[in-house]
């Protein structure tokens, strides 16, 4: 069936530091595949997405590459803030089936 | 635009006991889904509704979880009788249409203890 696996966490950054939080995914088909943050407190929000191999999704200074060859989804940011501290859920969706998602990664940035 | 709302936000209850969640969806959202959050693991689903119609249960524990959507629009999650590992977080999310691509909205959850 279909999964997705994260790096575990918790991560824990630097101000300014360059983040990445690896995801890899497996599934039938083609799916899309999306990155959901979850800010203390708050629901999930969707933070960007890719739909297609080779897509490249970006958000706030986030950015994933759909990597088809590495069933990969990794995403990066080059300077983290004290703001993006989350809990950070990599998820696919193929075939219009609901998303399927990942455990998790949390990250705190630190001043 | 009003976001997806949840109800109650925090709910303790007894093994045993039953209780119930509601979801009110983003206006014009046909589609809902109830996810189960265990803490330090991914959203699961539960339920999946297009309109007022079941798409996808394939994952809720009928024996005693059950969701209605009536009308389309609001819906219930309930769980009766409680156990100890049903604690969690239980999220509804919506999205416009039967496509997920087009972006599924969540609410803030309703965290569940259950002692």
């Amino acid at each position: 069936g279909n999964s997705v696996t994260q790096m575990e966490g918790p991560v824990t950054l630097s101000e300014e530091a360059f983040l990445t939080i690896n995801c890899t995914y497996t599934a039938t088909g083609y799916p899309s595949l999306f990155w959901y943050v979850q800010y203390p407190g708050e629901g999930l929000q969707l933070l960007l997405k890719a739909t297609k191999a080779d897509d490249k999704g970006s958000n706030k200074g986030f950015e994933a590459t759909y990597r088809k060859e590495t069933t990969s989804f990794h995403l990066e940011k080059g300077s983290v803030q004290v703001s993006d501290s989350a809990v950070y859920f990599c998820a696919l969706s193929a075939g219009n089936t609901p998303l399927v998602f990942g455990k998790g990664t949390r990250l705190s940035v630190i001043a | 635009e009003a976001g997806v709302a949840q109800s109650p936000r925090y709910k303790i209850i007894e093994k045993r006991q039953s209780v119930a969640f509601w979801c009110n969806p983003i206006s014009g959202h046909a589609t809902l889904y109830w996810y189960q959050q265990i803490l330090g693991q991914g959203p699961k689903l539960l339920i999946q509704f297009q309109n007022n119609g079941v798409v996808d249960d394939s994952q809720l524990p009928k024996d005693r979880f059950s969701a209605e959507r009536l009308k389309g629009v609001d819906s219930t999650l309930k769980i009766q009788p409680a156990k100890l590992e049903d604690s969690a977080v239980y999220l509804c999310a919506s999205s416009f249409g039967d496509r997920v691509i087009t972006e599924a909205f969540f609410g803030q959850g309703t965290r569940l203890t259950v002692v």
